[in-house]
Formats: structure tokens, sequence, C-alpha cells
């Protein structure tokens, strides 16, 4: 079975500090690769994926993450932090199942604050 | 996209009570799930429905919860007999057949 661990669970920046958020999977295969974002009381919004090819993904609000396969890792990155990024980080594993990817498995989640 | 809409955003409710939540999907997306979050804990998968079947549940979908998504579009989620530890986040998604998953912004139960 998959699992995703997220081994910080609270991470404070201050604003235009880099910030790097670790991912850990564990997946018998190739994995589908997702961190979401969450704000207080809102549903999921996805930052960016990987499903194959380079292992850098960019996604949006500036964010990247790098698949390290050798290290079974995901982890989310952006050079400049932002207060409006305070919020909550999730990454997910997705099973590859008849090529789709429905039954994602969460990580518990890091929660960014961010210092003026 | 006019995105996942969720109704109601906030139930309250008194143990025992049975309650329902409506999920409408991305109209061009057949495929359907419901997660559940809790205080402190990502989402955890419930259920999947591809159009009007639903393929999988998770064994945390107890006898109580029951979903149906009858003509393949809106899906509904109920719950009977409401326990204090099914407060939580419910969260509906929705997707093409290999697209990335696009959330509601969830209904939230409370128990009292």
């Amino acid at each position: 079975a998959q699992s995703v661990t997220q081994p910080d669970i609270h991470i404070t920046v201050s604003e235009g500090a880099s910030l790097e958020l670790r991912c850990n999977y564990s997946y018998g295969a190739t994995p589908y690769l997702f961190w979401y974002v969450q704000s207080p009381g809102q549903g999921l919004q996805l930052l960016l994926k990987y499903f194959s090819g380079d292992t850098l993904v960019q996604g949006i609000k500036g964010f990247e993450a790098e698949f390290k396969r050798s290290q079974s890792s995901f982890n989310l990155r952006k050079p400049s932090v932002h207060w409006s990024d305070a919020a909550e980080y999730f990454c997910a594993v997705g099973a590859q199942s008849g090529g789709s990817n429905y039954k994602l498995t969460f990580g518990k989640g890091t929660l960014l604050t961010v210092n003026p | 996209d006019t995105g996942v809409s969720q109704d109601p955003r906030h139930k309250i409710t008194k143990r025992g009570q049975n309650v329902t939540f409506r999920c409408d999907p991305i109209s061009e997306h057949n495929r359907l799930y419901w997660y559940r979050q809790t205080l402190g804990q990502g989402p955890e998968f419930l259920t999947y429905f591809q159009n009007e079947a639903q393929l999988e549940k998770s064994r945390l979908l107890s006898d109580r919860f029951s979903a149906e998504r009858p003509k393949g579009s809106f899906s509904t989620l109920e719950i009977q007999r409401t326990e204090q530890g099914d407060s939580a986040m419910y969260l509906c998604a929705s997707s093409r057949d290999t697209g990335e998953l696009f959330f509601g912004e969830g209904s939230r139960l409370t128990v009292l």
C-alpha cells in the first residue's frame, strides 16, 4: 500500500526567505505525485503534479518540486515566500490503476507560517 | 469550469441524526471521489465513482455511510445515526479519466 510522510508538521519562515517542504513516499511502482495547498476552511488547490518525464516540475504561484526516485522524495520549493503563502500543504501519491490516479493517499500536511 | 460545488458547507447535528451531503462535480468529469479530513490530518479516501458506478469503497466507510451517484452527475453522501467520531470535513473531488483531482470546498460536519 502506498504512503506519504511529511516530516515537518509546522514550519515558520520570514517573508522573502526560501522555502522547502519535505515529502517522502512509499509506492511499489512509478508514482503519480502531487502537492496541494489548503487555506483555512477551504478545499484543496493543486499546486503541481508529477506523472512522468522531467523530474523538476513547475507549478502555480512560483512553486516547484523535484522528484528523486533514489530518495523516494518529492520536495516542494519556492525561492521567495510571500505572506499569502501561509497555508497548509499536502503531498499526495496516486495509485496508477488503469492509467488513472484515482486513489490519492495524502500526507498529514505541513502548516506554513510566514512572518513579516 | 464552474468548479466542484458542495452543499451544505457546514452542518451541525445531534448524535443519532441522519445527514446528507451533496456534491456537484465539474460537468465534463466522469470520475467523482469522496474524502474525509479530520483536524490535523490529510484527507482520507472514502469512495470513488466512475460515471454512476461505485467502483471502490474504503474500509473507513462503515455500514452507516452510503454514497450514490444516480445519473453519473451529482453525488450524495449520507451518514445514518451520526456519531461524534463522524465530525470531520467531507471533501468531494472530480476528474477526467487521467487528470488531476479538483476538490470542492468541503462540507464540515459537527456532531454534538
